[in-house]
């Protein structure tokens, strides 16, 4: 069965340093499909980025990128120069195989920059 | 692009009332959507899948008698709560797939701006 995992519960970073958000995940199909969400305190999910298991290079987005390890099934998101709007709860998702619907979702990391 | 909308944001309502909750993908056509149930400071948890025309797919444990699910159209999908009780009171979020043709073809969900539900 597939299974997301984030190890840290709450993180707190100073604005402007860089911060690591980490995910394991654990799957038996080799097409899959990995997902970033941002949730702010006011609820919405936030698509942040999304890596396919066989893309050849790590997906990046701004100041959003994901450091993605296939041998370590890791795929920890890396937010640059961080700003106190980056303050929010992140979730690592995974979707397996092309076409499947469902998304399971990790139990999230609270970000909190400090000024 | 790739907008989903919720109607309500927040609603409050008596014990034993039905509450219907509306998911819109405002900028294009949702073949499927979803629907989660987060209860405070946890993740989301998937209720049930709603594709166009066809009866939702439910999770293990969820009551489709209590949730119904209707997905009327490419864009509208709607969430019933039959007889709220006070334990249904959570925050409901819904998510439409873009089926590939946004995000370079990541088959992204896109998720609305959530439903908080008060049962008193």
């Amino acid at each position: 069965a597939q299974k997301i995992t984030q190890t840290q519960p709450g993180m707190f970073v100073q604005e402007k340093e860089a911060v690591t958000l980490d995910c394991t995940y654990d799957t038996s199909d080799p097409s899959y499909g990995l997902f970033w969400y941002k949730q702010p305190s006011s609820g919405e999910m936030i698509f942040l980025i999304y890596q396919g298991s066989y893309d050849q290079q790590n997906a990046t987005e701004g100041r959003y990128s994901l450091n993605f390890q296939k041998a370590r099934k890791s795929a920890n998101l890396v937010i640059s120069a961080s700003q106190l709007g980056d303050s929010a709860m992140y979730f690592c998702a995974m979707r397996e195989a092309p076409g499947a619907s469902k998304i399971i979702f990790g139990s999230g990391t609270r970000l909190s920059i400090r000024p | 692009g790739a907008v989903v909308s919720q109607h309500p944001s927040r609603v409050i309502c008596k014990s034993g009332t039905s509450v219907k909750i509306e998911c819109r993908s405002l900028d294009f056509q949702a073949t499927t959507m979803f629907w989660y149930r987060q209860f405070p400071k946890k993740s989301l948890m998937l209720m049930a899948t709603s594709n166009e025309g066809s009866k939702a797919t439910y999770e293990q444990g969820v009551e489709k008698d209590k949730f119904l699910i209707n997905h009327a159209s490419l864009t509208l999908s709607t969430l019933t709560v039959t007889s709220a009780h006070p334990e249904d009171s959570s925050f409901y979020i819904c998510s439409a797939r873009d089926g590939g043709r946004l995000a370079g073809g990541s088959d992204t969900q896109y998720f609305g701006p959530g439903t908080r539900l008060t049962v008193l």
